[in-house]
C-alpha cells in the first residue's frame, strides 16, 4: 500500500538553527511528493512539491529532494525563524490517483 | 479569492445529535475533499467529489456519515447520530484535477459530548 512515515515530534529549535524533518514513503509506481504546513488554527498550505526522482522542491528557504533510491523526501531549512513554528506534513500522491496520503505531522517550535 | 470557507468553526454537541458541516470551495475548482484530523490517526481522507459527483467514499467510517455536493459551490458532511469518537477537526479542501495543489479551509473543530 501507500504510506508516509515522518519523524516523531515535537521538534524544538533555537532561531537560526538548521532544520531537518525526515520523511520516507512507500508507494507503488511513481508518486508525487509534497510538504504541507499547518499554522495554529488554520488549514494546511502547500509548502513545496516534487513530481519525479531527483527533483528539488523549494519555497521560503525550505527545500526537499525526491530520492527514489532511499524513498525519502526530507525537509530542510538552513536557518529557522520563530515564524516557522507550525506542524509540517509530508504527503504523497500515487501515480494515477487523486488521493493524497499524509504523514502524521511533525510539530516544530522555534524559540527566540 | 476568499479561499475555501467552512462553517461552523467550532461545534459542540451531545451524543446522538445530528451534525452538519458546511463547505464552500474555491470558485472554479472541480474537486472537493473532506478530511478528518485526529491526534491518533492523523489526516484521513473521508470522501472526494469531482464535478459534484462522489468519486471515492471508501474513507467514510460508517453509515452514520454522509456527504453531498448539490452544486459546484457547496458541500455538506453530515453525521447522524453523532458519537464522542467523532470528535475531531474536519477539513474541506478543493482543487483542480489532476491535483497540483490542495487548498484547505480552516476546519471545523467538532466536539461530541
Amino acid at each position: 500500500g501507500n504510506s508516509v512515515t515522518q519523524m516523531e515530534g515535537p521538534v524544538t529549535l533555537s532561531e537560526e538553527a538548521f532544520l531537518t524533518i525526515n520523511c520516507t514513503y512507500t508507494a507503488t509506481g511513481y508518486p508525487s511528493l509534497f510538504w504541507y504546513v499547518q499554522y495554529p488554527g488554520e488549514g494546511l498550505q502547500l509548502l513545496l512539491k516534487a513530481t519525479k526522482a531527483d527533483d528539488k522542491g523549494s519555497n521560503k528557504g525550505f527545500e526537499a529532494t525526491y530520492r527514489k533510491e532511499t524513498t525519502s523526501f526530507h525537509l530542510e531549512k538552513g536557518s529557522v525563524q520563530v515564524s516557522d513554528s507550525a506542524v509540517y506534513f509530508c504527503a504523497l500522491k500515487p501515480g494515477g490517483s487523486e488521493k493524497l496520503v499524509f504523514g502524521k505531522g511533525t510539530k516544530l517550535t522555534v524559540n527566540p | 479569492d476568499a479561499g475555501v470557507i467552512q462553517s461552523p468553526r467550532h461545534e459542540v454537541t451531545e451524543m446522538g445529535q445530528e451534525v452538519t458541516l458546511r463547505c464552500k470551495p474555491i470558485s472554479g475548482h472541480n474537486s472537493l475533499f473532506w478530511y478528518r484530523q485526529t491526534m491518533m490517526r492523523g489526516l484521513e481522507l473521508l470522501i472526494y467529489f469531482n464535478n459534484n459527483v462522489p468519486i471515492d467514499d471508501s474513507g467514510m467510517p460508517e453509515d452514520r456519515f454522509s456527504a453531498k455536493m448539490p452544486n459546484a459551490s457547496f458541500s455538506t458532511l453530515k453525521i447522524q447520530p453523532s458519537e464522542p469518537r467523532d470528535s475531531a477537526v474536519y477539513f474541506c479542501a478543493s482543487s483542480h484535477l489532476p491535483i497540483e495543489k490542495l487548498f484547505f479551509g480552516s476546519g471545523t473543530q467538532l466536539s461530541v459530548l
